[in-house]
């Protein structure tokens, strides 16, 4: 069995300040790993991903996420919030070869503060 | 190429209606999903398909039904709506390949049932 746990159901932070949205997940087996990012009355799209090789991945629009195995966590970052980044975050594992079958978190959402 | 898509985009229903809707994707994937999201509950799957003519139950499937008779449509049908149904409905799609396994989201169908 898989879980995901998003720390903090509602994160604000001032436009310019660092965005850091936590992200534990639980899993049988080393898992890929993702985060998704949803706007307003939109579907989910991806910000980035971890498969294999190097822990720190980046993404788009500035964000990045890094894999800790040993705290099995992956939690998202960006060093400058931008007032467009206001969205709801969901953090997703996928069992390797599982059909894709992912479990999400329950959501972050990111308020930018001007 | 239009990527996800899902009709109708809103849609209200009274209790005991039934009604399909209908997600087409145009990228060739094999997998397709079917998620409902509810307010702080993330994004849980109903059913999925690995391949046209095959389903398969996910989380939630209780009180929903599915067809992928042509691979690139993936149909959700409710026999008899019922309250506990109000939500939005999101289809996603998928490569094959283990090696992305990202998935491709559409835009949502809200969904009421008084």
């Amino acid at each position: 069995a898989q879980s995901v746990t998003q720390l903090g159901s509602h994160v604000s932070v001032s436009e310019g300040a660092l965005v850091l949205l936590r992200c534990n997940y639980s899993s049988s087996v080393p898992p890929y790993l993702f985060w998704y990012v949803q706007y307003p009355n939109q579907g989910l799209q991806l910000l980035l991903k971890y498969t294999t090789g190097a822990t720190l991945v980046k993404g788009i629009n500035g964000f990045e996420a890094e894999f800790k195995k040993s705290e099995t966590s992956f939690h998202l970052t960006k060093p400058s919030a931008h007032m467009s980044d206001a969205a709801e975050y969901f953090c997703a594992v996928s069992p390797r070869g599982n059909a894709g079958k992912s479990t999400f978190g329950d959501g972050t959402t990111l308020t930018v503060k001007p | 190429n239009a990527g996800v898509t899902q009709t109708p985009k809103f849609r209200v229903l009274k209790t005991g209606q039934s009604m399909t809707l209908l997600c087409a994707q145009d990228m060739n994937h094999e997998y397709m999903y079917w998620y409902r999201q509810d307010p702080g509950m993330g994004l849980r799957l109903i059913h999925y398909s690995v391949g046209e003519g095959t389903t398969a139950k996910g989380e939630v499937p209780d009180g929903y039904n599915v067809s992928r008779l042509k691979k690139q449509n993936f149909l959700l049908g409710l026999e008899s709506a019922a309250p506990s149904q109000t939500s939005v409905y999101f289809c996603a799609s998928k490569e094959s390949s283990i090696s992305t396994d990202t998935q491709y989201f559409g835009p949502g169908t809200r969904l009421t049932v008084l």
